[in-house]
């Protein structure tokens, strides 16, 4: 099973609907990122959280918003979705204990593909 | 501010040649943590390397090895005798850090280079 698990994998959805992306992950990490994927725009940070009460924007945060539910978890809600909110969406964890193996490297989730029409 | 530049959009090779990816990274920030991720047509993002900024050592893992050099801002990814199932589009980022050692939380990615291995 995947550390770092993101639900739905692929969603198609109408202009002005809500959606929500879900992640959670096992790998005990306190720190989880939302970032989104376009072509040739790279990868984007949405916002990120260094534990459940700590919550910032990123680079490309209006249109969103964002629930760090417990350590595990990190949701990202498109309140009234466009059309330009079509990408590749990727959660991902780090650790923030520098010293450790692991430490500070950003695991993604598989990623969710999101389609509004 | 950040860049990471990959010049090459696209590599193709014929199975068993070496390849190498380039990558070319600024920063004014001192401490800092480069990477190297792997995105195959499935679409997820594969961590394979991080090297901080004060570790200039080359590493090898299998078939991969890696080159970091500061003096260039250089931190080049080469695959040796390319397989088929390295196909993927591969992206180097940069991740830098505060005094503190705390962490901006904000990877900064090159475009990517799309790598494909024919049989």
């Amino acid at each position: 099973d995947a550390d770092v698990t993101q639900t739905p994998r692929n969603r198609i959805t109408k202009t002005g609907k809500r959606i929500m992306l879900e992640c959670s992950q096992t790998k005990g990490h306190d720190r989880m990122y939302w970032y989104r994927q376009d072509p040739g725009l790279g990868l984007r940070l949405i916002y990120y959280s260094f534990d459940v009460k700590d919550i910032n924007k990123g680079e490309i945060s209006d249109g969103y918003s964002v629930s760090r539910q417990a350590q595990a978890k990190f949701s990202l809600s498109l309140e009234s979705a466009i059309p330009n909110q079509t990408a590749l969406y990727f959660c991902a964890t780090s650790d923030s204990q520098a010293g450790s193996l692991s430490g500070n490297t950003i695991y993604f989730g598989e990623g969710s593909w999101l389609t509004v029409v | 501010a950040q860049k990471v530049t990959q010049a090459q959009t696209e590599i193709s090779v014929v199975e068993k040649e070496d390849v190498t990816l380039d990558c070319v990274y600024e920063t004014r920030d001192t401490t800092y943590y480069l990477f190297w991720y792997k995105q195959p047509p499935s679409g997820e993002l594969v961590f394979l390397i991080r090297r901080n900024s004060f570790d200039e050592q080359n590493e090898i893992s299998g078939r991969y090895s890696w080159n970091f050099q500061k003096s260039t801002s250089s931190f080049n990814f080469t695959i040796t005798a390319s397989q088929v199932v390295d196909s993927a589009v591969y992206f180097c980022a940069l991740i830098v850090y505060n005094a503190g050692g705390t962490s901006y939380g904000k990877l900064t990615f090159g475009q990517g280079t799309i790598l494909t291995v024919h049989p």
